[in-house]
């Protein structure tokens, strides 16, 4: 089972800031099949990145991903206040079994 | 446009069962895996299952206890749970796989808005 962890668990920034969060895996993600979520108080998560580096579509290019093996990143440029949030990573890269996806416990992005 | 709605989230007591379900629309459903996600309140993300084809996966915390299948003709996917516990106490939200073909399993790219399930005596 490939255990992710995210870091930091809290990060208080402020609007037009640059927030980087990190994803941090137990062992290496097969073809960088790594997603990110961004979920807000009383809503369903929403994909923003998958393999990595490709944005969802409707994802402003504010939002990029990077990263390979065991190490990734979400990178926002410039915090909009719609951009405080919880954001969740995810593992795909795992065979089918009852270990096939995991995600990470969560970065909680607040306002300074 | 592409919708997930999912029904049957209540209050059961611990050993009582529950049956969710999940009805679809806006894309071609019988080409993509679905899977179950929960959500404890309060806490992070847990995938609980997932059909695809003829293949079903879940999560150890649930295997043996739940069953998920689905209804192509009706473009629904459920998700059968029992011998429910307290910490099954949870958001259940139905998620559609971004990739479709016969044994693909991608990230989760549509959450329906999900339904809550409480057990508790």
């Amino acid at each position: 089972e490939i255990v992710l962890t995210q870091s930091p668990g809290t990060v208080s920034l402020s609007p037009g800031e640059r927030a980087t969060l990190s994803c941090g895996a137990s062992q290496t993600i097969r073809s960088n099949f790594l997603a990110w979520y961004q979920q807000k108080p009383g809503q369903a998560p929403r994909l923003l990145i998958y393999g990595a580096s490709s944005r969802a579509s409707g994802i402003p290019d504010r939002f990029s991903g990077g990263g390979s093996g065991t190490t990734f990143t979400l990178t926002i440029s410039s915090l909009e206040p719609e951009d405080f949030a919880v954001y969740y990573c995810l593992q795909y890269g795992s065979s089918p079994s009852s270990s096939m996806y995991s995600f990470g416990q969560g970065t909680k992005l607040e306002i300074k | 446009e592409v919708r997930l709605l999912e029904s049957g989230g209540g209050l059961v007591q611990p050993g009582g069962s529950l049956r969710l379900s999940c009805t679809t629309s806006g894309f071609t459903f019988n080409v993509f895996a679905m899977s179950w996600v929960r959500q404890a309140p309060g806490r992070g993300l847990e995938w609980v299952s997932t059909i695809g084809g003829g293949d079903t996966y879940y999560a150890d915390s649930v295997k043996g206890r739940f069953t998920i299948s689905r209804d192509d003709s009706k473009s629904t996917v459920y998700l059968q749970m029992d011998i429910l516990r307290a910490e099954d106490t949870a958001r259940y939200y139905c998620v559609k796989d971004a990739v479709n073909g016969n044994g693909i399993y991608d990230s989760f790219d549509i959450w329906g808005l999900g339904t809550m399930v409480t057990v508790s005596s």
